[in-house]
Parts: C-alpha cells; sequence; structure tokens
C-alpha cells in the first residue's frame, strides 16, 4: 500500500522558517519524481515544486513565485522527501501536500501551515 | 502559465448527469495525449485521482466517471450521480510546467 505522511507544519511568524518531511513507503522512491503541492484557505491548488530522480540527476523545478525561498530536497535511502521553506509570508498559509509522479495519484493528508504574528 | 477554467459550481439531481467542463487558454496535447487529469476532493480529505490523460480511468474509480476532451476543451462526466459525489472536482495540466489547477467545480446534489 502506498503512503506518504507529511510533517512538520505549524504556526510560524512571518519571515521565519519551516520544514516540512515526506514520508513513503509502498513504491520505489528512489525511481519517483516527488512533488510538493498545496492548497490555500480558499481552496485554491498550487503546485510548488518537483524533484527527479537520480537516473535525471535530481532536476528541480520550481513555481517562479517561490523559487529562492523554498528548496525541495530528497533522502533516497529514508524514502524521504523534504520542503525547506524561508521568509515565509502570510500567503504561504496552507496545507502542505507531497505527491509522487504525474498525474498525482498518491497524496499524503497534508500538514498544515499557518504564517501568522 | 497555462491558465485552467472552471465553472465554480454545478447541481445535479440524483441519478442524473453531471458535466463538469475545464478551459485551458493553451493547447495541453502533445504526441497524441491530452495531458489534462481530473481529482475529486470532499471535505476534510485530500484530492484523489479520478481521470488521467483525459479520459483514463484511475484505478479502482467507478465507470460512472469518464472524461473526454482535446486541446483546450475538456469535460469530466458522472453519470448517473449519487450521493456519494458531493465534492470538489478540479482540473489540471500537466504539459507545461509549471503544473497549474483549475479553480474547482463544487457539485451539489439535489
Amino acid at each position: 500500500e502506498v503512503q506518504l505522511v507529511e510533517t512538520g507544519g505549524g504556526l510560524v511568524q512571518p519571515g521565519n522558517s519551516l520544514k516540512l518531511s515526506c514520508a513513503t513507503s509502498g513504491f520505489t522512491f528512489s525511481t519517483a519524481w516527488m512533488n510538493w503541492i498545496r492548497q490555500t484557505p480558499g481552496k485554491r491548488l498550487e503546485w510548488l515544486a518537483q524533484i527527479e530522480d537520480k537516473s535525471n540527476n535530481y532536476f528541480i523545478s520550481y513555481l517562479e513565485s517561490v523559487k529562492g525561498r523554498f528548496t525541495i530536497s530528497r533522502d533516497d535511502s529514508k524514502s524521504s522527501v523534504y520542503l525547506q521553506m524561508n521568509n515565509l509570508k502570510e500567503e504561504d498559509t496552507a496545507i502542505y501536500y507531497c505527491t509522487h509522479n504525474n498525474p498525482f495519484a498518491y497524496w499524503g493528508q497534508g500538514t498544515l501551515v499557518t504564517v501568522s504574528s | 502559465d497555462i491558465v485552467l477554467t472552471q465553472s465554480p459550481a454545478l447541481a445535479v439531481s440524483l441519478g442524473q448527469r453531471a458535466t463538469i467542463s475545464c478551459k485551458t487558454n493553451q493547447n495541453v496535447d502533445y504526441y497524441g495525449n491530452s495531458y489534462m487529469h481530473w481529482y475529486q476532493q470532499k471535505p476534510g480529505q485530500q484530492p484523489k485521482l479520478l481521470i488521467y490523460l483525459a479520459s483514463n480511468l484511475a484505478s479502482g474509480i467507478p465507470a460512472r466517471f469518464s472524461g473526454r476532451g482535446s486541446g483546450t476543451d475538456f469535460t469530466l462526466t458522472i453519470d448517473p450521480v449519487e450521493a456519494d459525489d458531493t465534492a470538489t472536482y478540479y482540473c489540471q495540466q500537466s504539459r507545461n510546467l509549471p503544473f497549474t489547477f483549475g479553480s474547482g467545480t463544487k457539485l451539489e446534489i439535489k
């Protein structure tokens, strides 16, 4: 059974940082292309970042509006993907999901990030 | 970026057909495939993949769901609708980065 479990969300003040983790099981992580997607309080879904597998040199793509603030990474030995978020803004408040490959057949339950003073 | 436009809401009577549309501002076809996918999201749950590449039923999804379209015009059809189909339905394109989603269509069953 495919499982993705996101952790690391919480309440953070604007300008601060947070690192999200996504632990996975049930599929061959090392060959999966992993993504982070968020859903805003208004229910809008927004793709944020993708990291490809080793055979593609772990190529990374970002949504332009988070480039330079967010960093996606992976640890194949732990079947985990991460999202480092710096200089957080109130508009980053959302539920953050990790997914693999495309289309996004499997989603975790999400982790809530609230950016507020 | 490719923009996907969906109607915000739709109300359909139980047992009838629901047709949800998604229009894009750019062609999402490439080498014979339409890179359009559909998801269902119920309150408090994560999105669930229903249809991929415009018309292919995802694993475990009942045949009441179907998708069609190409280029810039796509539809998701549920026939017949059941009470459990109350949800928000999103389209998503993977033709170009950044991957983008429609704003969702909320389906109400009357």
